[in-house]
């Protein structure tokens, strides 16, 4: 049982835009900010969001973040067929932890 | 370019433990960021194992705490885990990683490494 929770799956049709949300509580998202990774298949993790709503260098426009209370968003613009991947959110929580979401499976149909 | 490289056993045995080293290149741990270990169950989501700082300074899970040591080596930039007392659940794959803060994200990755617990 993850102590950030992401909806299991989420699919889009290209051009389409797909949200992912990630609730947690007063101690994690609440108090600190999210960040989000996408793992496409058989690869490492990839820092998609930091800070809430920042974007690495590299990363398209077409994701951006966004967090309200003890819960972030991720959006995805413009979808692609190389979108498709599992998306984990991330927190620091105020126990001295990382906490991770379950992650979500991101499917373009 | 900043690199990271796991390296260390496939195989651990149950009951023993687990040992990992993690090489840098392309920046020198010893200028600052935390370093971290993180691993993924075969067809699971990520969990944290702990950070270090440059300077030596440990966080770790809370729930893998007893039986965690992260280190760091800053004449051969490279950071290592000790996880003792394995058991199947600890099989995965582990990475390293880097972080700015202990609330950044981790920016840069290793490959990753399957560690098999099995007699």
């Amino acid at each position: 049982q993850s102590v950030l929770t992401q909806p299991p799956s989420a699919s889009g049709t290209p051009g389409q835009r797909v949200t992912i949300s990630c609730s947690g509580s007063s101690s994690n998202i609440g108090s600190n900010t999210v960040n989000w990774y996408q793992q496409l298949p058989g690869t490492a993790p990839k820092l998609l969001i930091y800070s809430n709503n920042q974007r690495p260098s590299g990363v398209p426009d077409r994701f951006s973040g966004s967090k309200s209370g003890t819960s972030a968003s991720l959006a995805i613009s413009g979808l692609q067929s190389e979108d498709e991947a599992d998306y984990y959110c991330a927190a620091w929580d105020d126990s001295l932890d990382v906490v991770f979401g379950g992650g979500t499976k991101l499917t373009v149909l | 370019q900043v690199q990271l490289q796991e390296s260390g056993p496939g195989l651990v045995k149950p009951s023993e433990t687990l040992s990992l080293t993690c090489a840098v290149s392309g920046y020198s741990i010893s200028s600052g960021y935390y370093w971290g270990w993180i691993r993924q169950p075969p067809g699971k989501g990520l969990e944290w194992i702990g950070s270090i700082y440059h300077s030596g300074s440990t966080y770790y899970n809370p729930s893998l705490k007893s039986r965690v040591t992260i280190s760091v080596d800053t004449s051969k930039n490279q950071f290592s885990l000790k996880l003792s007392s394995v058991t199947a659940a600890d099989t995965a794959v582990y990475y390293c990683a880097r972080q700015r803060q202990l609330w950044f994200g981790f920016d840069y990755w290793g490959q990753g490494t399957l560690v098999t617990v099995s007699s």
